[in-house]
């Protein structure tokens, strides 16, 4: 089945850099890859997503990058606030295997003043 | 707010038992998917229905079970609970539930599940 590794577990920057987080799958057959944000007893929130028709997608002050080939994804914040600190979390949906999302361990991004 | 409601907030039980966990889908989807977050599994899918079937399955237990009733709420039964099944317990919904474009899971704020 469908493996999925993010990195880095944690992340601090300051307030205004970027952050990137990174993730890779196993599954040629993956083809839609979600970003959720969790903030602090609440469920994943959706933030963006990309299809394995695009390379890159954007949403304001987010964006997604996929390479198909090499088979990672990164989300990429720009500008960060203290309002961006939460745990990310990378999916991958293969339809083969079970028609699953299968979510990667979370990034846990604390944004400092 | 996702649209997505899940009942009760907070369940604190003992070993042995059983509870049930509820959910509501956003208005329109038909499918509806259950996952478990512990600290250290993160987040573990165990099973989708759509339309009342189910669809998909992943590492759910035996003692674990879910339905989808006509009115499209879901439940998920635990039985013989041990400490381990201690999780956030969180419902998503989708349109669709085929991963295609726009069936974008919605998740629920989850049901905290306390096993002492």
């Amino acid at each position: 089945g469908e493996n999925v590794e993010q990195h880095p577990s944690t992340l601090s920057v300051q307030e205004g850099d970027s952050a990137v987080i990174k993730c890779t799958y196993s599954d040629s057959a993956s083809n839609y890859f979600p970003w959720y944000k969790q903030e602090l007893g609440k469920g994943p929130q959706l933030i963006i997503d990309i299809r394995s028709n695009v390379g890159e997608k954007k949403d304001q002050r987010i964006a997604v990058t996929l390479n198909k080939t090499a088979k990672h994804f990164s989300l990429h914040i720009t500008e960060t606030q203290p309002e961006d600190s939460a745990v990310y979390f990378c999916a991958a949906w293969a339809t083969g295997g079970g028609n699953k999302l299968t979510f990667g361990t979370g990034t846990q991004l604390k944004v400092e003043l | 707010d996702s649209g997505v409601t899940q009942t009760p907030k907070h369940l604190i039980t003992a070993t042995g038992q059983r509870v049930t966990l509820r959910c509501s889908p956003r208005s329109g989807d038909l499918s509806v998917y259950w996952y478990q977050q512990s600290l250290d599994q993160g987040l573990q899918f165990l099973i989708q229905y759509y339309n009342g079937e189910e669809r998909a399955k992943g590492n759910i237990l035996e003692r674990f079970s879910a339905q989808q009733f006509p009115d499209l709420h879901s439940e998920l039964n635990l039985s013989s609970l041990e400490l381990g099944d201690s999780a956030l317990y969180f419902c998503a919904s989708s349109p669709r539930g085929d991963g295609s474009p726009t069936d974008t899971q919605y998740f629920g704020p989850g049901t905290r599940l306390t096993v002492l």
